[in-house]
């Protein structure tokens, strides 16, 4: 079945250092992709999202481009910020199905 | 517009009791996703719900069930809880259901935070 694998964290960074987290998926067929935040004490916020192959999903600094031959959707930002602490979520949509998450990563940003 | 609101909050059950779960969605959405997420598993899916009928049900056993309103407002449910169930149970709503290519955003609510012991 389809299934995410993002990378472990936790990621701890300084302010201002530059974010990558890896997303891979296995899926059939041409799934749309997302990437969500938790903050604490929250639910999940959609973040960014790419619906075909070469797709780039922005949003609040975030970036993630939708790569077909390497199946993978990593998450980037130039410069964090303390207030990007959050767990991050990759997941995909396919079909009819439900979506499917990966397990998250826990990024701490220390000033 | 108000947000998914879930109630209650936090809970605290004992092995073999049961517990409902309520989660209104915003206004005008008509689908409504429920999951489950813990530190082991992860965000797992539990079931889907649109006008009244479930429409997805995840790998989860019969003590969980749910059903949704005609005003789409839902209700889980957990029969014979067990230790296993402690979670944070999250509920998504959306303006329909996912249909082929077309996915509408799923906005989450805050979540209920179930300690069974």
């Amino acid at each position: 079945g389809d299934s995410v694998t993002q990378m472990e964290g936790p990621v701890t960074l300084s302010e201002e250092a530059f974010l990558t987290i890896n997303c891979t998926y296995t899926a059939t067929g041409y799934p749309s992709l997302f990437w969500y935040v938790q903050y604490p004490g929250e639910g999940l916020q959609l973040l960014l999202k790419a619906t075909k192959a070469d797709d780039k999903g922005s949003n609040k600094g975030f970036e993630a481009t939708y790569r077909k031959e390497t199946t993978s959707f990593h998450l980037e930002k130039g410069s964090v910020q303390v207030s990007d602490s959050a767990v991050y979520f990759c997941a995909l949509g396919a079909g009819n199905t439900p979506l499917v998450f990966g397990k998250g990563t826990r990024l701490s940003v220390i000033a | 517009k108000a947000g998914v609101t879930q109630t209650p909050r936090y809970l605290i059950k004992t092995r073999g009791q049961q517990v409902t779960l309520s989660c209104s969605p915003i206004s005008g959405h008509r689908s409504v996703s429920w999951y489950q997420q813990t530190p082991g598993q992860g965000l797992q899916f539990l079931f889907e719900y649109f006008s009244e009928t479930q429409r997805n049900k995840g790998n989860f056993p019969g003590r969980f069930s749910g059903r949704q309103f005609s005003n789409s407002r839902s209700e889980m449910n957990v029969s014979t809880l067990e230790l296993g169930d402690s979670a944070l149970y999250l509920c998504a709503s959306s303006l329909a259901p996912h249909t082929g290519g077309l996915r509408y955003e799923q906005y989450f609510g805050p979540g209920t935070r179930l300690t069974v012991t």
